[in-house]
């Protein structure tokens, strides 16, 4: 099983539609969740970090976790044509990320 | 955030020779990670790097091939030695700026070819 696992995608919404991607992870003494996207070419930037269970909100982004099932998502309204790229889900049991494979999102205009 | 950087950008090497690639960070940060992405895979970490001391490999990655220094808290090298075309990859460093908050940030990369 691997570490961190997200659906390889691609995945393709409408402009303005909300994009939700998933990921589990298997450390269950994760304490750490972390969301990079990455555009092509480029280096991974931090979009969110959650640490607790539930939602955390960060304009059109929301990140959800869930420790008893050992999941993370991220929800992105109104999704842009500006936010395709690939979306690295991230968990750091002991100070030692380990990154999902990634999940590519493509927003149609 | 920190400000990141990473030299060279790009490097078209080949077989059998070694590459230097540097970290420089404008703030001074603990701990300092060389991760390698090769083409469409995730980030697979290499090493931390430890200032004062020897760097933290991850299975499958040894200092012979890799070795890493880190001279100060804001500065650190990556060498690959003896390169294949294996080893043509996109090599990122990261820093985490603040221990309690485990958030890793991106330098730009360095993109390597292996002919």
């Amino acid at each position: 099983q691997k570490e961190v696992e997200q659906n390889s995608g691609p995945l393709s919404v409408p402009e303005g539609a909300i994009a939700s991607l998933n990921c589990t992870y298997s450390d269950r003494g994760s304490q750490s969740f972390f969301w990079y996207r990455q555009y092509s070419g480029k280096s991974p930037e931090l979009i969110m970090s959650i640490y607790s269970n539930g939602d955390k909100e960060d304009g059109r982004f929301t990140a959800q976790l869930n420790k008893a099932s050992q999941y993370v998502s991220l929800l992105i309204r109104d999704s842009q044509p500006s936010d395709s790229a690939t979306y690295l889900c991230a968990v750091n049991p002991n100070n030692d990320m380990r990154f999902g494979a990634g999940t590519r999102l493509t927003v149609k205009p | 955030s920190a400000v990141i950087s990473q030299k060279p950008s790009r490097d078209i090497c080949q077989r059998g020779t070694s590459l230097t690639i540097q970290c420089q960070v404008d703030s001074q940060v603990t701990m300092m990670f060389w991760y390698r992405q090769q083409p469409g895979q995730s980030l697979t970490l290499i090493a931390t790097a430890n200032q004062g001391s020897e760097a933290t490999y991850e299975s499958g990655f040894v200092i012979d091939k890799f070795p890493i220094s880190r001279p100060n808290l804001t500065f650190s090298t990556l060498t690959v030695s003896n390169m294949s075309p294996e080893d043509s990859s996109i090599y990122l460093c990261s820093v985490d700026l603040a221990r309690s908050t485990d958030t890793q940030y991106f330098g730009p990369g360095t993109r390597l070819t292996v002919l």
